[in-house]
């Protein structure tokens, strides 16, 4: 099946920094989405988004399905956006979401 | 409009004892999953249904059982609970026109 990668594992930020978070893939997908699950376990839909790029307050997200990447990209970073994020695709194949490990997002005030 | 629902949000069984997670969505969706999710680890698919009246096994079915009851509803049940099996239950539905996924809050099961 759809094997999928997410970097960095972990990271701590300062709050007001930005960051990116990758996701990569090994096959072509017809769907990806990213999801925040936040401290209390909810997963929370944060972009559909199987090519192209969105944007939605603060963070945005960008696929390039020809080279098997989309990156997360978080600006002005709160305390609040702190979390697990997480990547899942599905390939053309199937109709179910494999999702990556995710990265574990810390920010400090 | 609640999305999807689970129930219970808690439980703590005996190792040997059964119990049903119960999932219910209320937007038309076809497709729903069963997924659990482990310590510091990411989600595995237990079960999905791609549309009423049918089920099939993901990556991680062993121990567990699925009915889709009807579009809205999709249990999964435990039938010989082991310890094995703690861990948090996430119920999932499809956009049928999308493929977006949408979550319920999650279920946290512990078997002693």
């Amino acid at each position: 099946g759809i094997q999928v990668e997410q970097s960095p594992p972990d990271l701590i930020l300062q709050e007001g920094a930005n960051s990116t978070l990758r996701c990569n893939f090994s096959d072509s997908v017809n769907n990806l989405q990213w999801f925040h699950q936040n401290p209390w376990g909810q997963l929370i839909n944060l972009f559909y988004i199987p090519s192209g790029t969105k944007q939605n307050g603060r963070l945005s997200a960008t696929t390039v399905a020809t080279e098997r990447y989309s990156l997360l990209y978080i600006s002005s970073s709160q305390t609040t956006d702190s979390g697990v994020y997480f990547c899942a695709v599905d390939g053309t194949s199937g109709s179910r979401l494999t999702f990556g490990e995710g990265t574990q997002l810390t920010v400090n005030p | 409009n609640a999305g999807v629902t689970q129930t219970p949000k808690f439980q703590v069984l005996k190792t040997g004892q059964s119990m049903t997670l119960q999932c219910a969505q209320d937007m038309n969706h076809n497709s729903m999953y069963w997924y659990r999710q482990d310590p510091g680890m990411g989600l595995r698919l237990i079960y999905y249904s791609a549309s009423e009246g049918t089920t099939d096994k993901g990556e991680v079915p062993n121990g567990y059982n699925v009915s889709r009851l009807n579009k809205r509803e999709f249990s999964l049940r435990l039938e010989s609970a082991a310890p094995s099996q703690t861990s948090v239950y996430f119920c999932a539905s499809r956009e049928t026109n999308t493929g977006e996924l949408f979550f319920g809050e999650g279920s946290r099961l512990t078997v002693l």
